[in-house]
Order: C-alpha cells, then structure tokens, then sequence
C-alpha cells in the first residue's frame, strides 16, 4: 500500500539558516511525489513534483528535494530561511493505478525565528 | 479573476442540518476534487470528478454527495450535518493534460457543526 510519512510534525529555525523538512514513502511501484506548502488560512500551492526524471527537483521559492529510491526518502531543503517560508508543508505520493488518488502526510509546520 | 473560488469561507450550522459548500473554477479543467483536512490526518479526499456528471468517491465519502451538472461548479452537500464533519474544506482542480493529480486549490471553507 501506499503511504507517506512526514517524520517531523514541527521543525524551527533561524532567518538564514538551512531548511530540512524530512518525508519517507511507501510505494510498491515508482511513485510520484509531490511537496505543497500552506501559509495560514490559505490553499495549498504545489512546490515541487518528482515523476520519474531527474531525481534532484527544483521548486518555487528555492526549495529542492532529492528522490532517493534506496531510502525511499523525498526531503525537502532550502540553504537559507526566510520569514516568509513560515508555513506548513504536506508531502504527497500519488496511488499507481490512480495519478489523481493522492495521499498526503500528516504535514510539517516550520517556523522562522529573526 | 481567474482561478478557484470556494463559498462560503466559514459556516457554522447544527447537527442534522444539510449544507452545500461551493466550488467554482475559471479554468474550464476537467477534473475536480473536495478534500476535507484534519489535525493529524493531512488532507483526505472525499469526492472528484473526471468531467461534468462524471463523479466517483475517494477515500471518505460516507455523509457527502456531490453533483457536477456544469464544468465549472463542483458543489458539495452534507445531507445531514454531524459533528465530525466539523472540518476545513478544500476544492481542487487540475487540467487533464498534466498528470499526477491536483495542481491548484482553492482557499478553503471552515465548517462548524455544533
């Protein structure tokens, strides 16, 4: 079965400091992944999708993520926080008989300190 | 403007009441899709639909009935409103041309069933 897990629900840093928001996946087959953002009392936006191409994804707001196959791992970076990256970020894996049936973690809240 | 409109924004109603949340796209996409998010659960879908009269149900559909008579309107009716229907309320879309599900959101509606 499919499954998707977001191994930390909070994570804090520094203005300026690296971003690592953590997702593993469970998939019998190639899976897509996706990584969303929500600010407060907003939609989700789409950062990044993985699908099956270059495996280092590069995303809006100077995100990336790295699809590792042997970890089974989709992490989510950024080399240096802004204020306004403070938000809460869904990783998702999509089901292989079904590209429109998406499962998504549990989500991640970060927050940027000045 | 262009893009996903969602109505209303917040509804307070009562147990046993029928409410309809409205889903509004400008894009002409095909497919459409209501997902509910809940603390600790991310968000989980409820309904989609592939094209106008075309609907099929996700993964908790039981409570929720949707119709889809124009392409562009998506609405969403609890026949008879419970208490752990009591959730934040996301319409999405997708043009059919880009696979691996949803790409774009709409704001959300806050509902409390007291």
């Amino acid at each position: 079965a499919q499954s998707v897990t977001q191994l930390d629900s909070h994570v804090s840093v520094s203005e300026g400091t690296p971003v690592l928001l953590r997702c593993n996946y469970s998939s019998s087959y190639s899976p897509s992944l996706f990584w969303y953002v929500q600010h407060p009392n907003k939609g989700l936006q789409l950062l990044l999708k993985y699908t099956s191409a270059a495996t280092l994804v590069k995303g809006i707001n100077g995100f990336e993520a790295e699809f590792k196959k042997s970890e089974t791992s989709f992490h989510l970076t950024k080399p240096s926080a802004h204020m306004s990256d403070a938000a809460e970020y869904f990783c998702v894996v999509t089901l292989p008989y079904n590209t429109d049936k998406l499962i998504f973690g549990t989500g991640t809240r970060l927050q940027v300190f000045p | 403007d262009a893009g996903i409109t969602q109505s209303p924004r917040y509804k307070i109603t009562e147990t046993g009441r029928q409410v309809t949340l409205m889903c509004h796209q400008t894009w002409s996409h095909s497919y459409m899709f209501w997902y509910r998010q809940d603390l600790g659960h991310g968000l989980r879908l409820i309904y989609y639909s592939a094209a106008a009269d075309i609907t099929d149900k996700g993964e908790v559909p039981d409570g929720y009935v949707v119709s889809r008579s124009k392409t562009e309107n998506f609405p969403l009716t609890l026949e008879s409103a419970t208490r752990s229907q009591t959730s934040v309320y996301f319409c999405a879309s997708r043009d059919p041309g880009l696979a691996g599900g949803p790409r774009l959101f709409g704001p959300g509606t806050r509902l409390t069933v007291l």
